[in-house]
């Protein structure tokens, strides 16, 4: 239960395209979904997060869609870009638990070709 | 404003030895995060710390590992006695309760 499945594992996209990388958990306990984006050499760092009371949340060219019926969510990025390539994580927590205290997805590696 | 600090960014060590990992947490925020990093595990929380009291360290592997946190702006992981299934990266985050964490550029450690 305390879980997040996240997939693909690795991701290659041309430039200009759409990437999606989806997650799954199964604890509805969690009401807190943030992404991470991380490069190499580098931790983590916060993308964009969202929680249930939305379906959808965009900051600019990445999109948060999140299906509570089916404890789905997943990241769109739109007119994706090489500087874009690094891994994604997906996380998720209960928002009234210890804030940070993140049960984080395996990671997909994705790789934006010029 | 200064980030997560870790040191060293790098170690190798043989095995046996002990490795000690250090981190400064951002001023200000209170709750601190370590982290182990593996391609077959990805990020497994080891311990947290809230107001420099450990909360939960039922991500610590074994008895091998320990972490302290005297003050708001200090906290080490130790390894001892070290083991190469323990080459990671390590990394520790902090957050003033905001729901971000904030990383520092972890320490890789490799142990033969």
């Amino acid at each position: 239960q305390q879980q997040v499945k996240q997939s693909p594992q690795s991701l290659i996209v041309q430039k200009g395209g759409i990437s999606i990388i989806n997650c799954a958990y199964e604890n509805t306990a969690f009401d807190y979904f943030p992404w991470y984006q991380q490069f190499p050499g580098k931790g983590p760092a916060l993308l964009i997060a969202i929680r249930p009371d939305v379906s959808e949340k965009k900051e600019g060219r990445f999109t948060i869609s999140f299906n509570k019926s089916a404890k789905q969510f997943s990241l769109h990025i739109m007119d994706s870009q090489p500087g874009d390539s690094a891994t994604y994580f997906c996380a998720a927590n209960p928002w009234g638990g210890s804030q940070g205290n993140l049960i984080f997805g395996k990671g997909t590696k994705l790789s934006v070709k010029p | 404003d200064a980030g997560v600090i870790q040191s060293p960014r790098h170690e190798v060590t043989e095995m046996g030895q002990e490795v000690t990992l250090r981190c400064k947490p951002i001023s200000g925020h209170n709750s601190l995060f370590w982290y182990r990093q593996t391609m077959m595990r990805g990020l497994e929380l080891l311990i947290y710390f809230n107001n420099n009291v450990p909360i939960d360290d039922s991500g610590m592997p074994e008895d091998r590992f320990s972490a302290k946190m005297p003050n708001a702006s200090f906290s080490t992981l130790k390894i001892q006695p070290s083991e190469p299934r323990d080459s990671a990266v390590y990394f520790c985050a902090s957050t003033r309760s905001t729901g971000e964490l904030f990383f520092g550029e972890g320490s890789r450690l490799t142990v033969l």
